[in-house]
C-alpha cells in the first residue's frame, strides 16, 4: 500500500529551537492529520486540516494543508524535551470513517 | 470515559500458532479500524468494521488474516498460522457512528513471532 513521504526522517535539535517537517503524496487528499507517537504507545492526534490552504495552530504547533492537496507541513516552535517522539502525517480521501494513509514518520530528538 | 482498549499489550507466538488480538472501542463508538505498524515504519490500514459488518478490507492480506466486530463484545483480529513476518504492532482505532470526530487509537498489541 501507499505510504506518504515525510522529511526529514529524523532530526536532532536543541531545546528552544523551532522544528519543521513536511509530508508529500502522489495522490490528493481532502484531509491531512498530524499525529505524535511515543514509544510503546498509539498515535495521538495533534492537528487536523480539512481545507486546501488551511493553516491551523494548536499551542506551539502549526500545520498547513498544501494548496495542491498533495502536501502538508508541521512546525513546532520553541521545542521542549517532551516533544521527543515520532511524528506522522496521515492523509484521507473521504469522510471521517474512511481509511488513513500514513507517512513514514519523522523521529524528533531534543537535546538540552 | 475509557479510551480504546486493546489486549493483550504484548503477545508472543510460535510460528504456526494462532494470534487473537482484541479491541474494545470507546463507549458509544461503533466503527473500528485496524492498522499494522512494522518496525521503523508508519501505520498501514488493514480493515474497517462496523457492528457485524466489514466495510473495507482492502488492506487485509488475502490469507490467514480475518477480522470481526460482533454485536456484543470486542472486535477481534485473528491471524492464523503466524509467520515471522507477522511480527508487528497492531493498532485499533474507533470512532462514533455519526459526526466529524476523528478516530481515537488504542495503545496497540505488539506481536512477536518466534
Amino acid at each position: 500500500g501507499q505510504q506518504l513521504n515525510q522529511s526529514p526522517q529524523s532530526m536532532f535539535i536543541q531545546e528552544g529551537e523551532d522544528v519543521s517537517m513536511n509530508c508529500t503524496s502522489s495522490s490528493i487528499f481532502n484531509t491531512w492529520l498530524w499525529y505524535k507517537q511515543d514509544p510503546g504507545e498509539g498515535p495521538v492526534l495533534l492537528i487536523a486540516l480539512y481545507k486546501a490552504g488551511e493553516l491551523t495552530s494548536n499551542g506551539r504547533l502549526t500545520a498547513q494543508f498544501g494548496i495542491t492537496r498533495k502536501d502538508s507541513f508541521l512546525n513546532i516552535s520553541a521545542s521542549i524535551p517532551s516533544d521527543v517522539g515520532i511524528y506522522f502525517c496521515a492523509g484521507r480521501f473521504g469522510g471521517t470513517a474512511s481509511k488513513l494513509t500514513f507517512g513514514t514518520g519523522t523521529r524528533l530528538q531534543v537535546t538540552l | 470515559n475509557a479510551g480504546v482498549m486493546q489486549n493483550p499489550r504484548h503477545l508472543v507466538r510460535r510460528r504456526g500458532q494462532e494470534a487473537r488480538l482484541r479491541c474494545s472501542p470507546m463507549k458509544g463508538h461503533s466503527h473500528v479500524y485496524w492498522y499494522r505498524q512494522l518496525p521503523e515504519e508508519g501505520l498501514k490500514f488493514m480493515v474497517y468494521l462496523q457492528k457485524e459488518n466489514i466495510i473495507d478490507e482492502s488492506g487485509m492480506p488475502k490469507e490467514r488474516f480475518s477480522a470481526e466486530f460482533p454485536k456484543e463484545g470486542p472486535s477481534i483480529l485473528r491471524i492464523q498460522q503466524v509467520v515471522r513476518g507477522d511480527s508487528a504492532a497492531y493498532f485499533c482505532a474507533s470512532s462514533p457512528p455519526v459526526g466529524d470526530t476523528e478516530a481515537f487509537f488504542g495503545q496497540g498489541t505488539r506481536l512477536t513471532v518466534v
